[in-house]
């Protein structure tokens, strides 16, 4: 069975830190994935997708097959980038099966 | 990417009653789903909204309670019925366009049963 696995439910920050959002996946198909973020009242939206390789908002994040990962990195963390991330998985069907999500709170 | 609207985008329900949820697409979409968020915890999909069909279930969900209508490729609609306090969470509806694009979702709906 697919799954997503995100081991930080809350992660801090200062700003200009460099942060991380581990994402670690188990899925027997090719693996699609995906970055969405929730800032404070706003609907869910994408972030980025392996498939792109682009860095969004200055976030990149690299699919690591061996070690069945996608973390979620940016060199130098900003005050907006404070919001919950989410960690997708799309499998067959076009279904998406989500992370339980990493609350990343970047300290001023 | 398409923008969907959702209504209510908030309600408090008395136990036992039903509400229904709407979601419209401002484009045609292939594939339209509803999520649950339960408080802390992720999205869980309840099933696939198939235009003209009945809804795909997931596991632990069913159509007696969560009846699905998607009537054409732009428009779904999901209602709780007979609700208890358990189902007091946030409601999403999600579209999905094709191969290569991203889904996107609606706002929610945090439903409160009391």
């Amino acid at each position: 069975a697919q799954r997503v696995t995100q081991p930080e439910k809350l992660l801090s920050v200062f700003k200009g830190a460099p942060v991380e959002l581990k994402c670690n996946y188990s899925y027997s198909g090719s693996p699609e994935l995906f970055w969405y973020v929730q800032y404070s009242r706003q609907r869910l939206q994408l972030l980025l997708r392996h498939i792109s390789r682009e860095s969004i908002k200055g976030f990149t994040a690299d699919l690591n097959k061996g070690e069945t990962s996608f973390h979620l990195k940016k060199p130098f963390a900003q005050e907006e980038d404070s919001a919950m991330y989410y960690c997708a998985l799309r499998y067959t069907g076009n279904q998406f099966y989500f992370g339980t999500g990493t609350s990343l709170t970047v300290i001023p | 990417s398409a923008v969907i609207s959702q209504k209510p985008s908030r309600d408090i329900c008395q136990r036992g009653t039903s509400l229904t949820i709407q979601c419209q697409v401002d484009s045609q979409v292939t594939m339209m789903f509803w999520y649950r968020q339960q408080p802390g915890q992720s999205l869980t999909l309840i099933a696939t909204a198939n235009q003209g069909s009945e809804a795909t279930y997931e596991s632990g969900f069913v159509i007696d309670k969560f009846p699905i209508s998607r009537p054409n490729l732009t428009f779904s609609t999901l209602t709780v019925s007979n609700m208890s306090p358990e189902d007091s969470s946030i409601y999403l509806c999600s579209g999905y366009g094709t191969e290569n694009t991203e889904a996107f979702f609606g706002q929610g709906t945090r439903l409160t049963v009391v």
